[in-house]
């Protein structure tokens, strides 16, 4: 059972350019939402998060999108830097069970 | 910043033996995790742990896997026979409260031949 769908798989953005990630979950008793980011060879590390109390939270350049009815949040990363290439997943946190599940993760590649 | 650190970074193993990963989660956190990811593949939840037991289990974590915390400061997953489709990279985490920021170690890199 597939309980977090994200989207797209794969993402080039030119540098300057706005990048955006999907996720779409099914449970409504999930109640955290963390964005990670992935370089390779490297552990997931917390890039923004959001809490379904809210439909929006900036850090930076990075923004969470959050629409608690359509059961669906995105990522946007404004003004792409190649430094920002990496994977990013989409993960929740199961409301009744102390876990993250994730997406299957978005592979960005932001050129010069 | 205080992190998770994982050793050892790589651990080559032949089909059937047992290993050891080995964790130090950051010191004042109360949960710990592990998590596997195959390569190329989404990261998947293994197992859970807090005040010396486990709290959540997957389907992955079978009777080959076991986790301990045998001090105060080291957390540590065992596979005790090793398969082939065992082959993945091992995240352990930590967080200092239940519904809070996971912080991920850098993984150990488990090759079973």
């Amino acid at each position: 059972q597939q309980q977090v769908k994200q989207s797209p798989q794969s993402l080039i953005v030119q540098k300057g350019g706005i990048s955006i990630i999907n996720c779409a979950y099914e449970n409504t008793a999930f109640d955290y939402f963390p964005w990670y980011q992935q370089f390779p060879g490297k552990g997931p590390a917390l890039l923004i998060a959001i809490r379904p109390d809210v439909s929006e939270k900036k850090e930076g350049r990075f923004t969470i999108s959050f629409n608690k009815s359509a059961k669906q949040f995105s990522l946007h990363i404004m003004d792409s830097q190649p430094g920002d290439s990496a994977t990013y997943f989409c993960a929740v946190h199961s409301g009744g069970y102390n876990k993250l599940i994730f997406g299957a993760g978005t592979r960005l590649a932001v050129h010069p | 910043e205080p992190e998770v650190t994982q050793t050892p970074s790589h651990q080559v193993t032949q089909m059937g033996q047992e290993v050891i990963l080995r964790c130090v989660p950051i010191s004042n956190h109360l949960y710990f995790y592990w998590y596997r990811q195959i390569l190329g593949q989404k990261v998947e939840f293994l197992v859970s742990f807090y005040n010396n037991e486990i709290s959540e289990k997957s389907e992955i974590f079978d009777d080959q896997f076991s986790v301990e915390r045998p001090d105060g400061s080291n957390f540590t997953l065992k596979i005790r026979s090793t398969k082939l489709e065992d082959s993945a990279m091992y995240f352990c985490a930590s967080t200092p409260r239940r519904e809070n920021e996971a912080f991920f170690g850098q993984g150990t890199r488990l090759t079973v031949v």
